[in-house]
């Protein structure tokens, strides 16, 4: 079936450090991916968009990588601080659907 | 702008209740998306509509679930009768038109809260 899938339940990283999270998809060709955060009790916010022919995207300390060799997106966030402490998500819209498909979500705990 | 507005953000009702969950969307926006947030199936999409359209409603569980969009500024999600196992965040988001970031991106609600006891 076609899944999305993120890294893990919850990852503990160490303040300062750079936080990665896996998104891997399959039976998809999607144009683009994003990345969006949630924190408890709201909404996703949107966080980054890159598209096919991007390899790689910055955002301030937030970056996105896209390997559709891979069917994988890799986010980084570098020099993390308590505050990026939230849940991840990546969405992809299957090309001429407009239905936006949300992985698994990875709870990223950044300590102090 | 004010963003996506979901009413009531708490609600809990009991079981064979009917439950009624609003939204209105971005102002402009013509695409309007219905998802679910649960523990163990993370976020789904139930339905979506395109000019207050139903598009694709192949998410929605079962037919104890209907939505709505009588005009581009409003939508509904009624579940009737309701369910313990519909426990659940219900969230509205909407999009705009085009094909630039702004274009892709949608934008979610606050969420509804439902608790059926």
């Amino acid at each position: 079936s076609q899944k999305i899938e993120q890294n893990s339940e919850a990852l503990n990283i160490q303040e300062g450090k750079t936080a990665t999270l896996t998104c891997n998809y399959t039976n998809y060709s999607p144009a683009y991916l994003q990345w969006y955060r949630q924190d408890p009790g709201r909404g996703p916010v949107f966080l980054l968009l890159i598209r096919e022919n991007e390899k790689e995207k910055r955002k301030e300390r937030l970056k996105v990588t896209f390997d559709t060799t891979l069917k994988q997106s890799l986010f980084h966030i570098t020099a993390s601080q308590p505050a990026d402490s939230a849940t991840y998500l990546c969405a992809l819209e299957p090309p001429g659907t407009y239905k936006y498909i949300f992985g698994t979500g990875t709870r990223l705990k950044v300590l102090a | 702008d004010a963003g996506v507005i979901q009413s009531p953000r708490h609600e809990v009702t009991e079981m064979g209740q009917e439950v009624t969950l609003r939204c209105k969307p971005i102002s402009g926006h013509d695409y309007l998306f219905w998802y679910r947030q649960t523990m163990m199936r993370g976020l789904e999409l139930l339905i979506y509509f395109n000019n207050n359209v139903p598009i694709d409603d192949s998410g929605m569980p079962e037919d104890r679930f209907s939505a709505k969009m009588p005009n581009a500024s409003f939508s509904t999600l009624k579940i009737q009768p309701s369910e313990p196992r519909d426990s659940a965040v219900y969230f509205c988001a909407s999009r705009g038109k085009g094909w630039g970031a702004d274009g892709n991106t949608i934008y979610f609600g606050e969420g509804s809260w439902l608790t059926v006891v």
